[in-house]
């Protein structure tokens, strides 16, 4: 059964470095997602990417976070100078339709912990 | 406004037994689905069951179905015959349907459920 895969599972971090979180979704969807979940905490939408540029994104997507799908099978999340808060779940989704129905396959998720 | 709600941050159910996790919802959109995903402890979200907003019918999957009240704005999830694997959180979610939006999934805080043998 296709999945969507991140790399790596887990990824520790100095503060201020830049991370970057890899995903590979399934080959024929069409709409890529990028949530996180700090522990304990509900999973909140960080950005949704369709058509090689992004459709929406939240308030947590600041400029410090970009996202791209630079060969047509990798989607990744880069962080560009981490912060203490970022410590979190970091779960890559996709989904191949538009509209309410269908649900979103999620990664196993990267836990990204920053020092 | 939360968009998602769930009141039950924890619960306890006897093996075998069914139990029942409560969500209701906001959105004024006429169009949206929702959904439950399990989380165990290893993290990853695992997709359970999809209820769709003209659905008439109550979704089920298995031993997962899902009480749809469209009128009072919930959709709670109904394991049957629990079982030690269903110990884990469980969250409910929504996706309003916007046309050409990114359409994306606001999720509800979860319930973390823990089945006794």
């Amino acid at each position: 059964e296709p999945e969507v895969t991140q790399t790596p599972s887990h990824q520790v971090t100095q503060m201020g470095q830049e991370v970057i979180l890899r995903c590979v979704p399934i080959s024929n969807h069409l709409y890529f997602y990028w949530y996180r979940q700090i522990l304990g905490q509900k999973v909140e939408f960080l950005v949704s990417f369709y058509n090689n540029e992004i459709s929406e994104k939240s308030e947590i997507f600041d400029d410090q976070f970009s996202v791209e799908r630079p060969d047509g099978s990798n989607f990744t999340l880069k962080i560009r100078s981490t912060k203490l808060e970022d410590s979190a779940m970091y779960f890559c989704a996709s989904r191949p339709n538009l509209g309410a129905r269908g649900e979103a396959f999620f990664g196993q998720g990267t836990r990204l912990t920053v020092v | 406004a939360q968009k998602i709600t769930q009141t039950q941050p924890g619960m306890f159910v006897q093996e075998k037994e069914a139990v029942t996790l409560d969500c209701t919802y906001d959105t004024s959109d006429q169009s949206y689905g929702l959904f439950w995903y399990k989380q165990p402890s290893s993290g990853e979200m695992i997709f359970l069951i999809y209820q769709g907003s003209y659905d008439e019918q109550n979704a089920t999957e298995g031993r997962y179905s899902l009480n749809f009240q469209k009128a009072r704005k919930s959709a709670n999830l109904v394991i049957s015959a629990s079982q030690l694997g269903d110990s884990a959180m469980y969250f409910c979610a929504m996706r309003e349907g916007r046309g050409n939006a990114g359409n994306m999934l606001t999720f509800g805080g979860g319930t973390r459920l823990m089945v006794k043998p």
